[in-house]
């Protein structure tokens, strides 16, 4: 299994440009998460969704959309960059309908200027 | 919602010694208490749990213990070697509060621990 992939590994974007981060996962998991990692901080949540059609806000949704049309994919979509939103954004899955482990992805960097 | 504070946000060991990381969380309906560690540029990766039915845990070097009255829980790491180096993540996970179940963490701000050869 290749676990929890996603694409981009880096992106530069201008203020204002949108752009769509990609996440898969491989282990049939239904639970998946965003979240954003900010230098010496940690991890915050943006959204997650509990099965496909299934998404609820986190922590820190704002300027952040998302879909879940399939149980392998978790698309975080930014409509509007802002410098804000500059971060590591990590991806995640879990199994278990009770916590349990979660496995990340290798995450993102993205810079906006 | 959950508040969960990370003590220190540094620690440096010397190789072999012991090394301590504790955590306080808010939320006394809390009930799930994982800890990750993450190598510098690497993604978090989970080293050991702990359900607050228990109040230790162990596996080899590492342990967690949980004191529920006091709402913390700390991470110990004994005979430190260079691998450990890293930055560890507490966080804790309220009972769900849907039929569709919910694991949100909420994790600490981090301590990156350096093991001095």
């Amino acid at each position: 299994n290749a676990g929890v992939t996603q694409t981009p590994k880096f992106r530069i974007l201008k203020i204002g440009q949108s752009m769509t981060l990609q996440c898969t996962q491989d282990m049939n998991h239904n639970y998946m998460y965003w979240y954003r990692q900010d230098p010496g901080m940690g991890l915050k949540l943006i959204y997650y969704s509990v099965g496909a059609g299934i998404t609820d806000k986190g922590e820190v949704p704002n300027g952040y959309n998302v879909s879940r049309s399939t149980t392998e994919d978790f698309p975080l979509r930014l409509e509007l960059a802002a410098p804000s939103q500059t971060s590591v954004y990590f991806c995640a899955s879990s199994y278990l309908a009770g916590p349990g482990e979660q496995y990340f992805g290798p995450g993102t960097r993205l810079t906006v200027t | 919602g959950e508040n969960v504070e990370q003590h220190p946000s540094t620690l440096s060991v010397q190789e072999g010694d012991s090394a301590v990381i504790k955590c306080t969380y808010s939320d006394s309906a809390s009930n799930y208490f994982p800890w990750y560690k993450q190598e510098l540029g690497k993604r978090p990766q989970l080293i050991i749990d702990i359900r607050s039915n228990v109040g230790e845990k162990k596996d080899q070097r590492i342990a967690v213990t949980l004191n529920k009255t006091a709402k913390h829980f700390s991470l110990h790491i004994t005979e430190t070697q260079p691998e450990d180096s890293a930055v560890y993540f507490c966080a804790a996970s309220p009972p769900p509060i849907s039929n569709f179940g919910n694991e949100k963490l909420t994790f600490g701000t981090g301590t990156r621990l350096t093991i001095i050869p």
